[in-house]
C-alpha cells in the first residue's frame, strides 16, 4: 500500500527565512509520481510540481526547489526567502502508474502549515 | 480552460436531509476522482471513475454516499441521510491520462 509521511505538521519562520517541508512516501511500484500541492487559506488545491521516480533531478522554479531521493524515499520542498504570501497548508502526494500508464488514485500526506511572520 | 467547476460552494444542511454535490471536470480528462478534506482524516479518496466508469469505490465511508457519472461532463456525491461527521470540504479533481491532476474549489459541507 501508498503511503506518504508529512512528519512536521506546522513551521513557523519569519520572512526571508528559507524552510524545507519534509515528505518521505513507501510504495511498492517502481514507477510512480510524487507530487506536491498548495492549499492557501482560501482553500484551493494548487498544483506545484508532479515528479515520475525515474527523474531525480533536482529542480527548481524561482524561490521553488525539490530534492527527490530515492535511496531514502524523501522528496522534500524547500522554499526560499520565504514572504508571507508563502503562508499556507503544503501536502505532498503519490500515485502509482499503471502498467498501462493511466492514472491511479493521489495519495497524500497529512500536511505541513506554514506560517510566515513578516 | 474554466477549470474543474464544482457548486455549490456552501452547503449547510439538517441532518437527515439529501444533500448533492456537482461537479464537471476539464473537458477532454477522462479521469474523475472525489475527495474529502477533514481536520481528523485529511485528504481522503472516496472513489474515482475513468470514462465514466467506477474504478474504486472503497473510500466510500458507507451505504448512504453514492456517486454517479452519468456522462463525460458531469458527476454527482449524494449523501442521504446526511449526519453531522459528514461535515467536510469535498473536493472533486479531474485527470487525463497519465497527466496531473486539477482540482476544483470544493464544496465546504455543514450538517446541523
Amino acid at each position: 500500500a501508498q503511503k506518504v509521511t508529512q512528519a512536521q505538521t506546522e513551521i513557523s519562520v519569519v520572512e526571508k527565512e528559507d524552510v524545507t517541508l519534509d515528505c518521505v512516501y513507501e510504495t511498492r511500484d517502481t514507477t510512480y509520481y510524487l507530487f506536491w500541492y498548495k492549499q492557501p487559506p482560501s482553500g484551493e488545491l494548487v498544483f506545484l510540481i508532479r515528479r515520475n521516480s525515474f527523474d531525480e533531478q533536482n529542480e527548481i522554479s524561482g524561490r521553488y526547489s525539490w530534492n527527490f531521493q530515492k535511496s531514502t524515499s524523501s522528496f522534500n520542498f524547500t522554499i526560499t526567502a520565504s514572504q508571507v504570501v508563502d503562508s499556507a497548508v503544503y501536502f505532498c502526494a503519490l500515485s502509482e502508474v499503471r502498467y498501462t500508464g493511466a492514472n491511479s488514485k493521489l495519495t497524500f500526506g497529512k500536511g505541513i502549515t506554514l506560517s510566515v511572520r513578516p | 480552460d474554466a477549470g474543474v467547476i464544482q457548486s455549490p460552494r456552501h452547503e449547510v444542511t439538517e441532518m437527515g436531509q439529501e444533500v448533492t454535490l456537482r461537479c464537471k471536470p476539464i473537458s477532454g480528462h477522462d479521469y474523475l476522482f472525489w475527495y474529502r478534506q477533514t481536520m481528523m482524516r485529511g485528504l481522503e479518496l472516496l472513489i474515482y471513475f475513468n470514462n465514466n466508469v467506477p474504478i474504486d469505490d472503497s473510500g466510500m465511508p458507507e451505504d448512504r454516499f453514492s456517486a454517479k457519472m452519468p456522462n463525460a461532463s458531469f458527476s454527482t456525491l449524494k449523501i442521504q441521510p446526511s449526519e453531522p461527521r459528514d461535515s467536510a470540504v469535498y473536493f472533486c479533481a479531474s485527470s487525463l491520462w497519465g497527466y496531473g491532476y486539477t482540482f476544483g474549489s470544493g464544496t465546504r459541507l455543514t450538517v446541523v
